[in-house]
């Protein structure tokens, strides 16, 4: 079975750039959540989607980001302009039927802003 | 703030030797899920025990749930060198989504 697939596993760039990061979720799950990870905050909840609808992006830390879920097996997260201190692990998530179920991670995007 | 927090926050250990991680949160749960994370990897889901059970096992897992005070432990019997991992609690109070711990990093040495 196919789990999470993020691209790119890791990500260079410099500040200012447009960075987009990419999630194949887990075929027949319809709840997914984009994360970040920083040693400081540790593991965040972005935004979720259910039935590819934004369902809740109040940890969108600012405008710069948003994301999108076009279809049940692809999304997007977007950073514009990126910063230095978006630099982190970001991770998709996906689950059946909602948050509280058991959630499939992929292995992430390590994201550095220079 | 966190729902979950996770104690210790580093654990060291003999291969053999069992592991105990605790987790305490602050409001009412649905559901309680651990979660395990090797170096360089995501998430892996381990266990999820509902608010009216007490203990669950999962091979050397054994997870206990105490609602009453607001508290849930981890247990790893015979712990191995491959157990090496970071240990996250996550749990459902805010809605309809999870909410992770800051996470136990716990080393098995052989």
């Amino acid at each position: 079975d196919a789990g999470v697939i993020q691209s790119p596993r890791h990500e260079v760039t410099e500040m200012g750039q447009e960075v987009t990061l990419r999630c194949k979720p887990i075929s027949g799950h319809n709840s997914l959540f984009w994360y970040r990870q920083t040693m400081m905050r540790g593991l965040e909840l972005l935004i979720y989607f259910n039935n590819n609808v934004p369902i809740d992006d109040s940890g969108m830390p600012e405008d710069r980001f948003s994301a999108k879920m076009p279809n049940a097996s692809f999304s997007t997260l977007k950073i514009q302009p990126s910063e230095p201190r978006d630099s982190a692990v970001y991770f998709c998530a996906s689950s059946h039927a909602g948050g509280r179920q058991p959630q499939h991670f992929g292995d992430g995007t390590r994201l550095s802003i220079l | 703030s966190q729902q979950g927090e996770e104690d210790p926050q580093a654990l060291s250990i003999q291969e053999g030797e069992n592991a105990t991680m605790n987790c305490s949160y602050k409001t009412s749960i649905n559901n309680l899920q651990w979660y395990r994370q090797n170096s360089g990897r995501g998430l892996v889901h381990l266990i999820l025990i509902r608010s009216n059970e007490r203990e669950k096992h999962s091979g050397r897992l054994r997870v206990t749930l105490d609602t009453s005070k607001k508290s849930s432990s981890l247990l790893i019997t015979a712990s191995r060198a491959a157990d090496t991992a970071s240990y996250f609690c996550a749990t459902d109070a805010r809605g309809n989504k999870l909410v992770f711990g800051a996470g136990t990093i716990l080393r098995v040495k052989s």
